[in-house]
């Protein structure tokens, strides 16, 4: 069973704190993904990465970067974190399609981060 | 326009109804379609994917119209297990990132 781990459920930090949210999945996926949801804004993607050392842009990246020194895992940064950044985020990991045409996303359990 | 979009409801509907989303996408190029459940303060799950021919699971049928550039989802005999937020999602290929609806809340009522 496939499970993508995220290191809290609950985050509270203060603005301009440098803040680390790491991503673990056990699957051996090659892609890896951080989104945040918010109200009314659905699911929105902030960076992926298809492999260790990669890593691209997503649809809002500014204020955020990204490591993958580790296939398994998936960091988000947030470098100086402020009011806005306050969300919950998401982690996925992903089979890239198989031969079959099977193709799923798993999600961790979410970070839901409060900036004071 | 927004690359996916769903209504977001919320649907009240009663216990044994049938209903039906819509979910309508704005790349044409798009190739693969998914429909992801996520319940209140949880992580999204793949309910099912959306294959050309259209596809059943149970009570839940998933369907592509191509030429309209739409999916939709159906939920027959539906059970106050299925109150959720029900996402669309597309890709333009199978390794490409997934573009996520904003969700359409739905309520089953007793």
């Amino acid at each position: 069973d496939v499970k993508v781990t995220q290191s809290s459920r609950y985050l509270v930090k203060r603005t301009g704190e440098k803040v680390f949210l790491e991503c673990v999945q056990d699957m051996d996926h090659e892609n890896m993904f951080w989104y945040r949801q918010d109200p009314g804004l659905g699911l929105r993607l902030i960076y992926f990465s298809y492999d260790v050392k990669m890593k691209e842009k997503g649809d809002i990246p500014e204020g955020y970067s990204v490591s993958r020194e580790k296939k398994e895992r998936f960091s988000l940064i947030l470098e100086s974190a402020s009011t806005n950044q306050t969300s919950m985020y998401l982690c996925a990991s992903r089979i890239p399609q198989g031969v079959d045409g099977t193709d799923t996303q798993y999600f961790g359990p979410g970070t839901r981060l409060t900036v004071l | 326009r927004k690359e996916v979009e769903q209504d977001p409801g919320p649907f009240n509907v009663p216990e044994g109804a049938t209903v039906a989303f819509n979910c309508t996408y704005s790349n044409s190029a798009s190739q693969s379609f998914f429909w992801y459940r996520q319940d209140c303060r949880k992580e999204p799950k793949l309910l099912m994917s959306v294959y050309s021919s259209g596809n059943e699971d149970g009570r839940f049928t998933a369907q592509l119209n191509r030429a309209s550039q739409y999916i939709s989802l159906l939920i027959r005999d539906s059970k106050l297990s299925d109150s959720a937020t029900y996402l669309c999602a597309v890709s333009l290929f199978g390794n490409e990132k997934l573009t996520f609806g904003t969700g359409t809340r739905l309520t089953i009522i007793p």
